[in-house]
């Protein structure tokens, strides 16, 4: 089955500065790569998903990278604010069978004020 | 967007009890549900994928007969954990996904099992 790879698992930064966060998967049929931003005790929420038939995909300070090739992604926060303090959860899937999401690990982003 | 709810948000069960918890999707109909667990500091775990009207398929390690799941309508799928103890006390989250070529999954504000 797939797995997916997520680092690191916790990441600090100030204000103002980015924040990337990668993932690796090793199923080459994965074609649905959605990210998540999870607050305590709530439910995850999709930030932004690529497919792969794109390479990069950008909204707004957010913004995610695939490479096929490779089967790593990565998601990019520009401008980081104190709000987007959370953890944050890349996964993948494929557009066969369950449609099942395999979840990355997950990494704790502090953005210190 | 589309919208599901879970029921309760909160339960606290005494050791040896049966949990019912509940999933709709309120706005969609839902060909497919997913049941995920969540222990503290970690990441959703799938434990099983339901399609209306047929039986659960679980992942491998998760008990069926301890975790029940019922997919009764397009808008239902219920979770039962049977004979609960304590190390079954986590966070559940569901997830709903409609027909067609829509990848999305749409996930449940989740469940706090507490088992005493």
């Amino acid at each position: 089955g797939e797995n997916v790879e997520q680092h690191p698992s916790t990441l600090s930064v100030q204000e103002g500065d980015s924040a990337v966060i990668k993932c690796t998967y090793s199923d080459s049929a994965s074609n649905y790569f959605p990210w998540y931003k999870q607050e305590l005790g709530k439910r995850p929420q999709l930030i932004i998903d690529i497919r792969s038939n794109v390479g990069e995909k950008k909204d707004q300070r957010i913004a995610v990278t695939l490479n096929k090739t490779a089967k790593h992604f990565s998601l990019h926060i520009t401008e980081t604010q104190p709000e987007d303090s959370a953890v944050y959860f890349c996964a993948a899937s494929k557009d066969t069978g369950r449609r099942a999401l395999t979840f990355g690990s997950g990494t704790r982003l502090q953005v210190q004020p | 967007g589309a919208v599901v709810s879970q029921h309760p948000s909160r339960v606290i069960c005494k050791s040896g009890t049966s949990v019912k918890i509940e999933c709709r999707s309120l706005d969609f109909q839902a060909t497919t549900m997913f049941w995920y667990r969540q222990f503290p500091k970690q990441s959703l775990m799938l434990m099983a994928t339901s399609n209306e009207g047929s039986k659960a398929t679980y992942e491998q390690g998760v008990e069926k007969d301890k975790f029940l799941i019922n997919h009764a309508s397009l808008t239902l799928s219920t979770l039962t954990v049977t004979s609960a103890h304590p190390e079954d006390s986590s966070f559940y989250i569901c997830s709903a996904r409609g027909a067609g070529a829509d990848y999305e999954q749409y996930f449940g504000p989740g469940t706090r099992l507490t088992v005493t």
